[in-house]
């Protein structure tokens, strides 16, 4: 079973922020956060990952919560073409030899 | 990153047959996974492929029907084996990057839509 839940769906204005909450209360002190999203008719794409700390990159931004239980992803300026499913993934480790497990994902609609 | 892709990337194939589906990659990696996802459905792991070594499946799938193999870093092939129609789904191979830049990141493939009559 996946370690995460999110709601199923979120709709978002276009050049405005989106804001994709994960809650991951079971979450285990070495098990990272990732974030993945899935474009119709894609693979998967890598977005961000984190520890503890809050991170950013080009994509996005990965806000956790001090305790851990939580997290929230933020597309800052969303477009048309971030119209996807977002997977929040908490995994042991931060290498390989232990593949993503996926939930259910949010179904993000940017709308113009 | 890892560059990955499929062939077939579709097929319509009859209940009863057999698909071999073949994933290529353009660097060396160790680990390799196989995953399904179903009509409207989330992704589910069937494997994982070490070079050199027997796959290990997930639970609910085995080897007979999803015989997998491994012979090089750079490729995998997935058959599935005696179709029915709820084999129709996307098959999607995946990797762990190797490079430090992309040391944690798990690259997919484009995947091959699999539609079983």
């Amino acid at each position: 079973d996946a370690k995460t839940t999110q709601p199923p769906s979120m709709d978002c204005a276009e050049g405005r922020a989106a804001n994709l909450p994960c809650n991951h209360s079971t979450i285990s002190g070495n098990e990272y956060v990732y974030w993945y999203r899935q474009i119709h008719s894609q693979g998967p794409q890598y977005i961000i990952h984190g520890l503890k700390n809050n991170e950013t990159n080009e994509m996005a931004s990965l806000i956790i919560t001090e305790d851990r239980k939580s997290s929230t992803l933020i597309l800052p300026h969303a477009t048309l073409r971030d119209t996807a499913v977002y997977y929040c993934i908490v995994r042991v480790s931060s290498s390989g030899n232990t593949p993503l497990v996926f939930g259910k994902g949010t179904r993000l609609s940017v709308i113009a | 990153s890892a560059v990955i892709s499929q062939k077939p990337s579709r097929d319509i194939c009859q209940r009863g047959t057999s698909l071999t589906i073949q994933c290529q990659v353009d660097s060396q990696v160790t680990m390799m996974f196989w995953y399904r996802q179903q009509p409207g459905q989330s992704l589910t792991l069937i494997a994982t492929a070490n070079q050199g070594s027997e796959a290990t499946y997930e639970s609910g799938f085995v080897i007979d029907k999803f015989p997998i193999s491994r012979p090089n870093l750079t490729f995998s092939t997935l058959t599935v084996s005696n179709m029915s129609p709820e084999d129709s789904s996307i098959y999607l191979c995946s990797v762990e990057g190797g490079t430090t830049a992309s040391y944690n990141e798990q690259f997919f493939g484009p995947g091959t839509r699999l539609t079983v009559l």
